[in-house]
């Protein structure tokens, strides 16, 4: 199974500074079809997850330009400027590359 | 709108069964596959299955914990989609989340459906 290693943990910015997340792949999550499979989600507290980022740099559909993807390969990161508070919550990214499909264990964003 | 609703959960005994089911509507269901993901209590998320579209034949994965004990099916002519469990063991705990599959990724959500497995 492909291991999403996400770092940190958790972290803690605050209001108006950029947060950054890491997101490892034990496998190159490069298709045979040439897309790349990563997408990035949040959850906020008591919500269910939603997606923020597709095809690992993609912004879905409403989605603050606030946050970006970028990545290739099997190192990936989220980056999310301008922190507001409606920030906070997990994100976790997430893998269809390889089967079976596997979820990072999240990233825990606290506002600061 | 997309409205993904899902129902069907609740306690049930160790090794007995449950079907959950999810209702969707506000896209054109039978042009995307569709999957669960459950979130067990205070974890983080885990992709249980997913169903493809009638031109891919129906095609189905499921996560190899649950292979050979629960089932995803899809019904185009009423929009739902379903996940039959079987042998529900302690560790099926968590909410069971209906997801709309595209490019790779779960766009749309429901709330979730909460299935207790316990004695």
């Amino acid at each position: 199974d492909v291991v999403m290693t996400q770092t940190p943990v958790s972290l803690s910015v605050s209001l108006g500074n950029q947060a950054s997340i890491s997101c490892r792949s034990s496998q190159s999550l490069l298709h045979d079809d040439g897309n790349t499979y990563l997408s990035w989600y949040l959850q906020k507290p008591g919500q269910s997850p939603q997606l923020l980022i597709y095809l690992a740099s993609n912004r879905f559909s409403g989605v603050s330009n606030r946050f970006s993807g970028s990545g290739s390969g099997t190192d990936f990161t989220l980056k999310i400027s301008r922190l507001e508070s409606e920030d906070l919550g997990v994100y976790y990214c997430f893998q269809h590359t390889h089967l079976p499909l596997t979820f990072g264990s999240g990233t825990k964003l606290e506002i600061k | 709108e997309v409205q993904l609703i899902e129902s069907g959960g609740g306690l049930v005994q160790p090794k007995g069964s449950l079907k959950l089911s999810c209702a969707a509507s506000g896209f054109d269901f039978n042009g995307y596959a569709m999957s669960w993901v459950r979130q067990a209590p205070g974890k983080g998320l885990e992709w249980v299955a997913s169903i493809s579209i009638k031109t891919q034949n129906y095609a189905t994965l499921h996560v190899d914990s649950v292979k050979e004990r629960f089932i995803i099916s899809r019904d185009d002519s009423q929009s739902m989609v379903y996940l039959h469990m079987n042998k529900l063991k302690t560790e099926d705990t968590a909410l069971y989340y209906c997801t709309v599959s595209a490019t790779g990724a779960f766009p749309y959500w429901g709330q979730g459906t909460l299935v207790t497995v316990s004695s």
